[in-house]
């Protein structure tokens, strides 16, 4: 099956200042790799996607790229705001969709 | 607009009792319905996914169980808890099983005491 590995597990940056997490996927056959964003004791939220077709992908300050040969993809946060802090899931779809372990992400004032 | 309800939104169980947690989806029809749970280290593990009403696969054996009786209605279950049952149960649903976008209820916190 699936596997997504996942890093950072944990992130601290400065107001202001972008973050990357970075997600490796096994299959092959995966081609729908989303992300979502859990704030503390909700349900996780899609914040953005992408399909196998596109390269990378952009929504405001928030940006996926893919890359199918290394089989990686990875979210961008630009000028992080306090409120940017959560966990963050990637995810691969296969059969159903496989998820990382999570980016506890913490943006400091 | 689909909505997906679920409840309880928290829950204190002794070992060995019963559990019952109720997912419904609204504003859409057929869709795949799923069971994750979120231990401490926050990564979501599939329990349960459904295609239809009565169409249940497993994805870990494990002392709970899942029943659809309803095209918008998904139940986990299990007849006596265990301690390590504890965990954020969250209940989703997408439209196709492959390549497409899952939604997220708000999750069930149960404490198994």
């Amino acid at each position: 099956g699936e596997n997504v590995e996942q890093h950072p597990s944990t992130l601290s940056v400065q107001e202001g200042d972008s973050a990357v997490i970075k997600c490796t996927y096994s299959d092959s056959a995966s081609n729908y790799f989303p992300w979502y964003k859990q704030e503390l004791g909700k349900g996780p939220q899609l914040i953005i996607d992408i399909r196998s077709n596109v390269g990378e992908k952009k929504d405001q300050r928030i940006a996926v790229t893919l890359n199918k040969t290394a089989k990686h993809f990875s979210l961008h946060i630009t000028e992080t705001q306090p409120e940017d802090s959560a966990v963050y899931f990637c995810a691969a779809s296969g059969t159903t969709l496989t998820f990382g372990k999570g980016t506890m992400l913490l943006v400091s004032p | 607009s689909q909505t997906i309800h679920q409840w309880p939104a928290t829950l204190v169980q002794p070992v060995g009792s019963p559990l019952s947690l109720e997912c419904t989806v609204e504003g859409t029809s057929n869709p795949n319905l799923y069971w994750y749970r979120q231990a401490a280290g926050r990564g979501l593990q599939l329990l349960f996914y459904s295609v239809g009403i009565g169409q249940i696969s497993s994805e870990v054996p494990q002392n709970l169980s899942a029943s659809r009786p309803q095209d918008r209605q998904f139940i986990l279950s299990s007849k006596k808890l265990l301690l390590s049952d504890s965990g954020f149960y969250l209940c989703a649903w997408s439209l196709g099983q492959v390549n497409t976008e899952a939604f997220f209820g708000q999750g069930t916190r149960l404490t198994v005491v």
